[in-house]
């Protein structure tokens, strides 16, 4: 079973910093990782994901995940935040065999202001 | 492009009712995933359905939870019996299947909020 820890439950940061909302993942098998992100009163949106390969994965809106195989970790990051950013950040991970449920985290309130 | 589709997007129901809500995946996708959202929680899995068939059931899904895809394209999920325990969102995501390329990405609809008083 695969389960996912985010220290965060919220990060305020100004307009133009930089960001990183921090996920910690357990699994017993390799794993696939994901960041979704909701806006308020809408469904959950594919940030970026990690499959296999490079461990930096860029995804849209400018994001980008690094994968730490030995630190158990898929922080996500952002070089320069802007007000249409604050939303709800999910990580979350599956196995990568055979059919896995996508387990989720408990989010993180990305809260940016001017 | 028609994302995943769920109705109604909003029920207030008084305690002891049931209520239904249907989700119409992505059309060439297999797999369809009911999830539960309580506020300041994450996505928790409910269940899972390869084409008809229900595959997995969460031990969140009491005797009062039932889904079904009768036709391997849209599902119901109904709640007999309401508690207010039960006010949540329910998230309905599709994902391609088995021997289609599916990497485990899920792709959400909007949801179904559910309030009962």
């Amino acid at each position: 079973a695969q389960s996912v820890t985010q220290l965060d439950s919220q990060v305020p940061v100004f307009e133009e910093a930089p960001v990183e909302l921090r996920c910690n993942y357990s699994s017993s098998v390799s794993v696939y990782l994901f960041w979704y992100v909701q806006y308020p009163n809408q469904g959950l949106q594919l940030l970026l994901k990690y499959l296999s390969g490079s461990t930096l994965v860029k995804g849209i809106n400018g994001f980008e995940a690094e994968f730490n195989k030995s630190q158990t970790s898929f922080h996500l990051r952002k070089p320069s935040v802007h007000i249409s950013d604050t939303a709800e950040y999910f990580c979350a991970v599956s196995g990568n065999t055979g059919f896995q449920k996508l387990v989720f985290g408990t989010g993180t309130r990305l809260l940016v202001s001017p | 492009d028609t994302g995943v589709s769920q109705n109604p997007r909003h029920k207030i129901t008084k305690r002891g009712q049931n209520v239904t809500f249907r989700c119409d995946p992505i059309s060439e996708h297999n797999r369809l995933y009911w999830y539960r959202q309580t506020l300041g929680q994450g996505p928790e899995f409910l269940t899972y359905f390869q084409n008809e068939a229900q595959l997995e059931k969460s031990r969140l899904l009491s005797d009062r939870f039932s889904a079904e895809r009768p036709k391997g394209s849209f599902s119901t999920l109904e709640i007999q019996r309401t508690e207010q325990g039960d006010s949540a969102m329910y998230l309905c995501a599709s994902s391609p299947g088995s021997g289609r390329g599916d990497t485990g990405e899920l792709f959400f609809g909007e949801g179904s909020r559910l309030t009962v008083l």
